[in-house]
């Protein structure tokens, strides 16, 4: 089955620094890739979908200029948390959707998650 | 703008026992729903997804249905194992290839 792996599985930082996470689809390409954070005890909520080739789409309430997106590729995204602070520590997925013969299949294939830490 | 609930938010049950999940969502013009699985500190896990047009998904002991005109899908779980332990998800999808939204998550427990 398609596989979405997370680079890095945790990281912890000081604040005011930037935390690079990558997400990547192993087996599949992916021009759509879309990433989640989740607090603990809640549910996931889209930050952003991103598309390989163009500017990515936030949703409401997300800074761009903060989460930093990087869709270059057909299997790899990038998100840049710039001058992290303690509330940005989260858990942050990201997911894929797999093409077959040309069309986008509806399945979303998560990755395993990146947990920051910003002290 | 569409909403998802997910009832219990949490259940304990002894193992064997057959459980259903709920979940509702406010908007009923939805493209597919979809269940997923979180272990703790982990991603998730796709079940089952039911296009708008099925009723029902059968996978092993998983058994999703669909009410579309209601807003509601139940997620039953046959003969529960302490394996099945985890964080029960459904989303909903408004369109082909658009974004999900996720309800709050059922965490269920099965006790040996």
């Amino acid at each position: 089955g398609a596989v979405v792996s997370q680079h890095p599985s945790w990281v912890i930082c000081k604040s005011g620094t930037s935390v690079k996470i990558e997400c990547r689809s192993l087996d599949f390409q992916a021009t759509t890739m879309f990433w989640y954070r989740q607090f603990p005890k809640q549910s996931l909520m889209l930050m952003a979908t991103s598309n390989e080739g163009s500017k990515a789409t936030y949703e409401q309430g997300v800074e761009k200029d903060k989460f930093l997106i990087n869709h270059a590729s057909l299997t790899l995204s990038t998100l840049t948390v710039t001058s992290a602070h303690p509330e940005d520590s989260s858990f942050y997925i990201c997911s894929a959707r797999d093409m077959l013969a040309g069309v986008i299949q509806e399945t979303q294939y998560f990755g395993p998650g990146t947990r920051l830490l910003v002290l | 703008k569409q909403e998802v609930t997910q009832i219990p938010a949490a259940l304990s049950v002894p193992e064997g026992e057959n459980l259903v999940l709920n979940c509702s969502f406010t908007d009923s013009a939805i493209y597919n729903l979809q269940w997923f699985r979180q272990d703790p500190g982990k991603g998730l896990t796709s079940l089952l997804l039911i296009q708008s047009s099925q009723r029902e998904q059968t996978s092993g002991r998983l058994n999703a249905s669909l009410d579309k005109s209601s807003g509601r899908s139940t997620l039953y779980i046959a003969a529960s194992q302490p394996g099945d332990s985890a964080t029960y998800l459904c989303a909903v999808n408004i369109a082909s290839g658009s974004r999900l939204t996720f309800g709050e998550g059922t965490q269920l427990t099965v006790n040996p």
